[in-house]
Protein backbone atom coordinates (compact mmCIF):
# COMPACT_ATOMS: atom_id res chain seq x y z
CA UNK A 1 0.00 0.00 0.00
CA UNK A 2 1.45 3.57 -0.72
CA UNK A 3 2.21 5.55 1.90
CA UNK A 4 3.35 9.68 1.77
CA UNK A 5 4.88 11.09 4.86
CA UNK A 6 6.24 14.97 4.83
CA UNK A 7 8.84 16.65 6.74
CA UNK A 8 8.40 18.65 8.36
CA UNK A 9 4.98 18.98 10.22
CA UNK A 10 5.37 22.47 10.57
CA UNK A 11 7.30 25.09 9.56
CA UNK A 12 7.54 29.21 10.33
CA UNK A 13 9.93 31.28 8.57
CA UNK A 14 10.85 35.12 8.57
CA UNK A 15 10.06 36.31 5.11
CA UNK A 16 12.65 36.89 2.34
CA UNK A 17 13.63 32.93 3.28
CA UNK A 18 14.12 30.00 0.84
CA UNK A 19 13.03 26.88 1.61
CA UNK A 20 12.54 23.52 0.98
CA UNK A 21 9.34 21.14 1.93
CA UNK A 22 10.18 17.07 1.95
CA UNK A 23 7.69 14.61 0.65
CA UNK A 24 8.31 10.47 0.82
CA UNK A 25 6.73 7.61 -0.70
CA UNK A 26 7.36 4.00 -0.30
CA UNK A 27 5.81 2.52 -3.87
CA UNK A 28 8.67 4.21 -6.41
CA UNK A 29 6.60 2.70 -9.28
CA UNK A 30 4.63 6.51 -9.76
CA UNK A 31 4.41 7.76 -12.84
CA UNK A 32 3.61 11.28 -11.60
CA UNK A 33 3.70 13.32 -8.46
CA UNK A 34 1.39 16.45 -7.95
CA UNK A 35 1.91 19.35 -4.88
CA UNK A 36 -1.40 21.19 -3.79
CA UNK A 37 -1.61 24.07 -1.34
CA UNK A 38 -4.53 24.37 1.09
CA UNK A 39 -5.46 27.39 2.92
CA UNK A 40 -7.02 27.95 6.31
CA UNK A 41 -11.16 26.56 5.63
CA UNK A 42 -10.43 25.89 2.21
CA UNK A 43 -9.98 23.37 -0.60
CA UNK A 44 -6.54 21.97 -2.94
CA UNK A 45 -5.40 24.15 -5.21
CA UNK A 46 -3.01 22.00 -7.51
CA UNK A 47 0.51 23.47 -7.69
CA UNK A 48 2.30 21.81 -9.86
CA UNK A 49 2.09 17.77 -11.61
CA UNK A 50 5.74 16.37 -11.93
CA UNK A 51 5.77 13.32 -14.73
CA UNK A 52 8.16 10.86 -13.64
CA UNK A 53 10.24 11.84 -17.15
CA UNK A 54 10.53 15.51 -16.11
CA UNK A 55 11.66 14.89 -12.67
CA UNK A 56 11.79 18.57 -12.14
CA UNK A 57 8.91 21.49 -12.72
CA UNK A 58 8.83 25.14 -11.98
CA UNK A 59 6.34 27.77 -11.55
CA UNK A 60 7.26 31.28 -10.51
CA UNK A 61 9.09 31.18 -7.15
CA UNK A 62 8.31 27.27 -6.89
CA UNK A 63 10.31 24.17 -8.12
CA UNK A 64 9.41 20.63 -7.61
CA UNK A 65 12.54 18.06 -7.54
CA UNK A 66 11.32 14.05 -8.16
CA UNK A 67 13.29 10.97 -7.39
CA UNK A 68 11.61 7.77 -8.18
CA UNK A 69 14.83 5.43 -7.19
CA UNK A 70 14.76 7.14 -3.95
CA UNK A 71 11.08 7.60 -3.06
CA UNK A 72 11.18 11.72 -2.51
CA UNK A 73 9.66 14.92 -4.03
CA UNK A 74 11.08 18.13 -2.20
CA UNK A 75 9.37 21.81 -3.72
CA UNK A 76 11.39 24.12 -3.17
CA UNK A 77 10.05 27.88 -2.92
CA UNK A 78 12.39 31.06 -2.87
CA UNK A 79 12.24 34.01 -1.40
CA UNK A 80 8.91 33.11 0.62
CA UNK A 81 6.37 35.84 1.39
CA UNK A 82 3.67 36.07 4.03
CA UNK A 83 0.92 35.10 1.14
CA UNK A 84 2.94 31.68 0.91
CA UNK A 85 1.30 31.06 3.96
CA UNK A 86 -0.92 27.64 3.83
CA UNK A 87 -0.28 23.97 4.07
CA UNK A 88 1.20 22.33 1.33
CA UNK A 89 0.56 18.32 0.45
CA UNK A 90 2.56 15.74 -2.03
CA UNK A 91 0.37 13.37 -3.67
CA UNK A 92 1.13 10.17 -5.21
CA UNK A 93 -0.99 7.51 -7.62
CA UNK A 94 -2.58 4.66 -6.00
CA UNK A 95 -1.86 1.00 -7.33
CA UNK A 96 -5.44 1.05 -5.84
CA UNK A 97 -8.71 2.72 -5.96
CA UNK A 98 -8.91 3.77 -10.03
CA UNK A 99 -5.16 4.42 -9.53
CA UNK A 100 -5.91 7.62 -7.75
CA UNK A 101 -3.71 9.99 -5.22
CA UNK A 102 -2.73 8.94 -2.05
CA UNK A 103 -1.73 12.47 -0.43
CA UNK A 104 0.44 13.39 2.68
CA UNK A 105 -0.40 14.86 6.08
CA UNK A 106 0.28 18.49 4.52
CA UNK A 107 3.24 20.71 5.70
CA UNK A 108 1.77 23.72 7.43
CA UNK A 109 3.96 26.99 6.28
CA UNK A 110 3.65 30.29 8.30
CA UNK A 111 5.63 33.19 6.90
CA UNK A 112 6.41 36.10 9.03
CA UNK A 113 6.61 39.62 7.70
CA UNK B 1 -16.98 29.32 -14.40
CA UNK B 2 -17.47 28.68 -10.55
CA UNK B 3 -15.52 25.13 -11.01
CA UNK B 4 -16.47 23.00 -8.40
CA UNK B 5 -19.40 23.71 -5.49
CA UNK B 6 -20.43 22.09 -3.27
CA UNK B 7 -23.17 22.65 -0.58
CA UNK B 8 -24.19 23.20 2.25
CA UNK B 9 -20.59 24.76 3.83
CA UNK B 10 -21.63 23.57 7.41
CA UNK B 11 -23.36 20.85 8.71
CA UNK B 12 -24.78 19.67 12.11
CA UNK B 13 -26.39 16.57 12.66
CA UNK B 14 -27.75 14.31 15.15
CA UNK B 15 -26.29 10.64 15.49
CA UNK B 16 -28.55 8.40 12.80
CA UNK B 17 -29.81 11.59 11.24
CA UNK B 18 -29.21 11.00 7.13
CA UNK B 19 -28.16 14.16 4.65
CA UNK B 20 -27.25 14.30 1.41
CA UNK B 21 -23.70 16.79 0.43
CA UNK B 22 -24.34 18.30 -3.07
CA UNK B 23 -21.30 18.60 -5.78
CA UNK B 24 -21.43 20.45 -9.03
CA UNK B 25 -18.63 21.08 -11.65
CA UNK B 26 -18.71 22.93 -14.68
CA UNK B 27 -15.44 22.47 -16.39
CA UNK B 28 -17.68 19.49 -18.61
CA UNK B 29 -14.82 16.46 -16.37
CA UNK B 30 -15.32 12.71 -16.34
CA UNK B 31 -14.22 11.65 -13.32
CA UNK B 32 -15.41 12.83 -10.00
CA UNK B 33 -14.52 12.30 -6.22
CA UNK B 34 -15.51 12.51 -2.69
CA UNK B 35 -12.80 12.73 0.14
CA UNK B 36 -12.70 13.34 4.15
CA UNK B 37 -10.27 15.43 5.71
CA UNK B 38 -8.98 14.30 9.41
CA UNK B 39 -6.47 16.28 11.71
CA UNK B 40 -3.62 13.40 11.20
CA UNK B 41 -5.45 11.52 8.95
CA UNK B 42 -4.58 13.43 5.92
CA UNK B 43 -7.13 12.91 3.05
CA UNK B 44 -9.07 9.52 2.15
CA UNK B 45 -10.54 8.40 -1.02
CA UNK B 46 -14.65 7.61 -0.17
CA UNK B 47 -15.38 7.48 -3.29
CA UNK B 48 -14.88 8.27 -6.95
CA UNK B 49 -16.72 8.28 -10.18
CA UNK B 50 -13.96 7.65 -13.41
CA UNK B 51 -17.24 8.25 -15.79
CA UNK B 52 -21.15 9.02 -16.04
CA UNK B 53 -22.93 6.24 -14.70
CA UNK B 54 -20.25 4.70 -12.92
CA UNK B 55 -19.03 4.55 -9.53
CA UNK B 56 -16.59 2.61 -7.03
CA UNK B 57 -15.65 2.18 -3.81
CA UNK B 58 -12.52 4.16 -2.51
CA UNK B 59 -10.46 3.76 1.12
CA UNK B 60 -13.48 4.44 3.16
CA UNK B 61 -16.34 3.78 1.93
CA UNK B 62 -18.26 2.59 4.69
CA UNK B 63 -20.96 4.40 6.01
CA UNK B 64 -21.83 6.55 2.72
CA UNK B 65 -23.39 5.92 -0.93
CA UNK B 66 -23.13 8.14 -3.80
CA UNK B 67 -25.16 9.10 -7.74
CA UNK B 68 -23.65 10.53 -10.04
CA UNK B 69 -27.09 12.33 -11.18
CA UNK B 70 -24.99 13.56 -14.34
CA UNK B 71 -21.79 14.51 -15.44
CA UNK B 72 -21.89 17.75 -13.65
CA UNK B 73 -23.23 16.30 -10.07
CA UNK B 74 -21.80 13.94 -7.74
CA UNK B 75 -23.62 13.91 -4.61
CA UNK B 76 -22.34 11.88 -1.04
CA UNK B 77 -25.36 10.60 1.28
CA UNK B 78 -25.00 9.73 5.22
CA UNK B 79 -27.97 7.09 6.05
CA UNK B 80 -27.58 6.73 9.66
CA UNK B 81 -24.61 9.63 10.91
CA UNK B 82 -22.57 8.52 13.28
CA UNK B 83 -20.09 10.99 15.53
CA UNK B 84 -16.90 9.28 13.68
CA UNK B 85 -18.00 10.83 10.30
CA UNK B 86 -17.27 14.35 11.90
CA UNK B 87 -15.12 15.59 9.05
CA UNK B 88 -14.52 18.23 6.50
CA UNK B 89 -15.63 16.46 2.98
CA UNK B 90 -14.42 17.53 -0.20
CA UNK B 91 -15.43 16.86 -3.59
CA UNK B 92 -13.14 16.74 -6.49
CA UNK B 93 -13.13 16.85 -10.32
CA UNK B 94 -11.11 16.05 -13.14
CA UNK B 95 -10.78 15.26 -16.57
CA UNK B 96 -9.78 11.70 -16.41
CA UNK B 97 -10.11 9.21 -14.48
CA UNK B 98 -7.22 8.63 -12.05
CA UNK B 99 -4.28 10.42 -10.94
CA UNK B 100 -3.10 11.10 -14.68
CA UNK B 101 -4.38 14.78 -14.26
CA UNK B 102 -5.19 17.97 -12.20
CA UNK B 103 -7.94 17.30 -9.98
CA UNK B 104 -9.61 20.21 -8.87
CA UNK B 105 -11.28 21.13 -5.39
CA UNK B 106 -14.54 22.36 -4.00
CA UNK B 107 -14.37 24.56 -1.14
CA UNK B 108 -15.47 21.82 1.35
CA UNK B 109 -18.37 20.95 3.48
CA UNK B 110 -17.89 21.01 7.13
CA UNK B 111 -19.64 18.23 8.90
CA UNK B 112 -20.41 17.18 12.92
CA UNK B 113 -22.40 14.63 14.39
CA UNK B 114 -23.52 14.78 17.64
Amino acid sequence: KQEVTQIPAALSVPEGENLVLNCSFTDSAIYNLQWFRQDPGKGLTSLLLIQSSQREQTSGRLNASLDKSSGRSTLYIAASQPGDSATYLCAVPSRNYGQNFVFGPGTRLSVLP
Amino acid sequence: NAGVTQTPKFQVLKTGQSMTLQCAQDMNHNSMYWYRQDPGMGLRLIYYSASEGTTDKGEVPNGYNVSRLNKREFSLRLESAAPSQTSVYFCASSGTSGSADTQYFGPGTRLTVL
